[in-house]
Formats: structure tokens, sequence, C-alpha cells
């Protein structure tokens, strides 16, 4: 398996405009979970989906955020309009269920907003 | 919120040697986690030890677990540059099926040649 794939790895995008974050975890892992990481506030778990149900959104920061996944192969994050604050590396993780498990995390997308 | 905390959040040390870093928590878990990542990559899952559990190995790693004291530390021996990372504990918690992994900050820890 090539494992949880992310694209694209570096977004520079204008303060305002949308931006869609997209993953596609390992073929048979029914967790899917999207974190944030920055310096500041380290990593931050924004969303989760249960065999592509969304099961937790508290940690999505604004109504800006959003997140959806349509099938168990792909699932996007989307942020509109974006703000130079939502700057921050954007990881994506699946796992299997059952607790017992642990994450394989995606490569990450790099997001600068200026 | 963070509900590990790693200890040091910065470790500095010479090929050859150990490096021990440690986590503490705040709540009941169902496991305790360690990841690696290397600058500029994504977490990597190194070990996994469970609340019924008081030691694991993996290699060069070795995790404890002491629950009533609510840390956990991770241990590794003989240290190579390659291990130039940091390191993460995350926890996951008792509450059912859909609980979740809660990461700390980190430990930058760099292994020099």
């Amino acid at each position: 398996d090539a494992g949880v794939i992310q694209s694209p790895r570096h977004e520079v995008t204008e303060m305002g405009q949308e931006v869609t974050l997209r993953c596609k975890p390992i073929s048979g892992h029914d967790y899917l979970f999207w974190y944030r990481q920055t310096m500041m506030r380290g990593l931050e778990l924004l969303i989760y989906f249960n065999n592509n149900v969304p099961i937790d959104d508290s940690g999505m920061p604004e109504d800006r955020f959003s997140a959806k996944m349509p099938n168990a192969s792909f699932s996007t994050l989307k942020i509109q309009p974006s703000e130079p604050r939502d700057s921050a590396v954007y990881f994506c993780a699946s796992s299997l269920s059952g607790g017992g498990y642990g994450y394989t995390f995606g490569s990450g997308t790099r997001l600068t907003v200026v | 919120s963070q509900q590990g905390e790693e200890d040091p959040q910065a470790l500095s040390i010479q090929e050859g040697e150990n490096a021990t870093m440690n986590c503490s928590y705040k709540t009941s878990i169902n496991n305790l986690q360690w990841y690696r990542q290397n600058s500029g990559r994504g977490l990597v899952h190194l070990i996994l030890i469970r609340s019924n559990e008081r030691e694991k190995h993996s290699g060069r790693l070795r995790v404890t677990l002491d629950t009533s004291k609510k840390s956990s530390s991770l241990l590794i021996t003989a240290s190579r540059a390659a291990d130039t990372a940091s390191y993460f504990c995350a926890t996951r918690t008792n509450s059912g099926a859909n609980s979740k992994l809660t990461f700390g900050k980190g430990i930058t820890l760099s292994v020099r040649p």
C-alpha cells in the first residue's frame, strides 16, 4: 500500500481564496482524521470520520472550515474564505477500528495564506 | 486541549548514548502511543502500550507505563544520528469505541554524530 496520500504537498494562496485539501486513506481503514499542526498550538484534531460518517467536528475552528468524505477512499478539507491565520501544516491520518491500532499519517499539506 | 505533556521539550545527546523521554497525562486511558516526526514529514507510529501493560519493547525502543502516576517513558538505546526527530506521545481515552488520540506538543531530540 502507498500509505495515506495527501495533495497538494504545498499550497500558497491569497487571503479570501478557497482552499481544498485532499486525502486518500489506506484501503480498509475505516477511520479518517484531519489534524492541523502549528508551532504555537501543536497538533490539533479538526474532525474525524468513521465509515465515511463525521463523528466529531468539535475541533473545526470556524464555519469557514468544512470536511467531506464521499466514499471510503477520499476525503476533502475545505477552507472558504482562507485567512493568514489558517497557515499551518494539515495532516490526514487513517486507522483501523478497535482502539488498539496506531494511526498512519500522510505527509501533510503545508498551507500558506498571504 | 493537550492530554499528554512531554518532558523535556528538547534533548541533545551524543550518538551511542541512550535517550529518555517522558510523558504525563491527566485522565484514564485505554492506551498510550509514541510517534516520531522527521522534519517536514508526517508522524510515524512507533509503539503502542495498553493500560494493562507496564513495559513493551520494539527493537531499540523501550516504553514503560505507570498508570498510578499517569506517566510513560520512551527509551531509545544506542542512539543514532538518524534518530534525530520530534517525538510525540498520544493518549487514547476510555470513552468508548469512537474515542480519539490526543497528542502532546512533542520533544525535539537531536543526536550529535
